[in-house]
């Protein structure tokens, strides 16, 4: 069964770092999307994207965030000067697109990012 | 805005009993609901949907939702419970989509179900 794969699964950065976080998703699916969830708290949205645009981002995603798909098969999270409250599991999702309320979004195993 | 209620931090069930996971929400317009579960070091993985129709759903591994329109909630349940079953269960709401048709969840502050031998 095709799956959402991330990598790394842990990635350990020190504050005002750079950071890519990337993502694979299945291979037929059009729309992307991040999550994070902080430890202990609940998963929230950060950004959806679609035909190479952003679709639609929360508050949380500042001008430090951005997303990208460089090829047919990536999706990346770039964080660009990393701080301590970023610290959380990066949830990259995708879902087949068809536009209508049928649509499930399919999750990664996620990648945990420590700032110290 | 659409949101969701997990009332319960944890549910503690004996193998073999049944379980319950509550959830309850609050939209305006139709409900679109989900259940995931999250095994440790694994992401979310999707366990079943209500749409429409039915009130009651079907999902994987022996799981069912119960949509109760007037109750306002979408309860997750399982008539008997595994150990193997252990593990942080999230309700999600999904919102309205985009022009682009994109769309996000609203999740739950999840459930952690352990189920003792």
């Amino acid at each position: 069964e095709p799956e959402v794969t991330q990598t790394p699964s842990h990635q350990v950065t020190q504050m005002g770092q750079e950071v890519i976080l990337r993502c694979v998703p299945i291979s037929n699916h059009l729309y992307f999307y991040w999550y994070r969830q902080i430890l202990g708290q609940k998963v929230e949205f950060l950004v959806s994207f679609y035909n190479n645009e952003i679709s639609e981002k929360s508050e949380i995603f500042d001008d430090q965030f951005s997303v990208e798909r460089p090829d047919g098969s990536n999706f990346t999270l770039k964080i660009r000067s990393t701080k301590l409250e970023d610290s959380a599991m990066y949830f990259c999702a995708s879902s087949l697109g068809t536009g209508d309320r049928t649509d499930t979004q399919y999750f990664g195993p996620g990648t945990r990012l420590t700032v110290l | 805005a659409q949101s969701v209620a997990q009332p319960e931090d944890q549910v503690n069930v004996a193998e073999g009993n049944p379980l319950t996971v509550k959830c309850t929400y609050s939209v305006s317009g139709n409900p679109y609901l989900f259940w995931y579960v999250q095994y440790p070091n694994r992401g979310l993985q999707f366990l079943l949907k209500y749409i429409t129709g039915d009130n009651l759903v079907k999902g994987s591994y022996g799981f069912e939702a119960e949509f109760n329109k007037s109750q306002t909630s979408f309860h997750l349940k399982k008539p008997s419970a595994l150990v193997s079953d252990s593990a942080l269960y999230f309700c999600a709401v999904r919102e309205t989509a985009t022009a682009s048709g994109t769309y996000k969840y609203i999740f739950g502050t999840g459930t952690r179900l352990k189920v003792l031998a």
